[in-house]
């Protein structure tokens, strides 16, 4: 299944398929990127981050794609599990130093159907 | 391993009232985050502190103030309020100013009635 991000709060996929949040970022200057998974009443949980050097990084089940671009930002999850239903947000960091902290996006809600 | 400690985790306030929400950052962790989160919203950033003194503002109320100590924790002081202001506030810290490796509290949820 795949989110078209901003416009499509919700996912549905299948367990064990493999899903696709999208997300566009605001700020073609933004340098760093991660995405974070929020379960519900929780804190937001670092999943997997790149920097504007790359366009491809792996993780664990998990691999995020950038494109600069078109400033677009997806994070692909192989053979989705229960244990991934969440919201997901991705977030911006944009250059110059500071600690002003991330802009986050609107969050993608997962939802794993057995 | 230590991660960013917020209380109370839960607080209930009544309108006009104030509240003063705590973070303790990750052991040596300089800098420190808050960001609110309404209802079904992303997180907003509040106001940010590196080594004790204020880096940034985001989207912080003139109602709401905030600091770090010398011990690096920091407190949200939230006067005046509003059923608006019901959300999840959380916190995160991160070694050094910038966002890289940094953690999220579980966060504070505030409820104004």
């Amino acid at each position: 299944g795949e989110s078209v991000g901003l416009h499509l709060p919700t996912l549905s996929v299948q367990e064990g398929d493999n899903s696709i949040i999208n997300c566009a970022y605001s700020n073609s200057a933004s340098d760093y990127f991660i995405w974070y998974k929020q379960e519900s009443g929780k804190g937001p949980q670092f999943i997997i981050d790149i920097r504007s050097n790359m366009d491809k990084r792996q993780g664990q089940r998990v691999t995020v794609l950038l494109n600069k671009t078109v400033k677009h930002l997806s994070l692909q999850i192989a053979a989705t599990q229960p244990g991934d239903s969440a919201v997901y947000f991705c977030a911006e960091n944009r250059p110059g130093g500071g600690a002003d902290g991330l802009t986050f996006g609107k969050g993608t809600h997962l939802i794993i159907q057995p | 391993a230590a991660g960013v400690i917020q209380s109370p985790r839960h607080l209930i306030k009544e309108k006009r009232e104030t509240a003063t929400l705590k973070c303790y950052p990750i052991p040596r962790h300089d800098t420190v985050y808050w960001y609110q989160q309404g209802p079904g919203q992303d997180p907003q950033f509040l106001i940010s502190f590196y080594e004790k003194m204020q880096s940034d503002k985001g989207s912080i109320p003139d109602r709401f103030s905030a600091q770090q100590f010398s011990d690096y924790h920091s407190e949200l002081n939230m006067s005046s309020l509003e059923l608006g202001d019901s959300a999840l506030y959380f916190c995160a810290s991160s070694p050094g100013q910038g966002f890289t490796e940094a953690f999220f509290g579980q966060g504070t949820r505030l409820t104004v009635v």
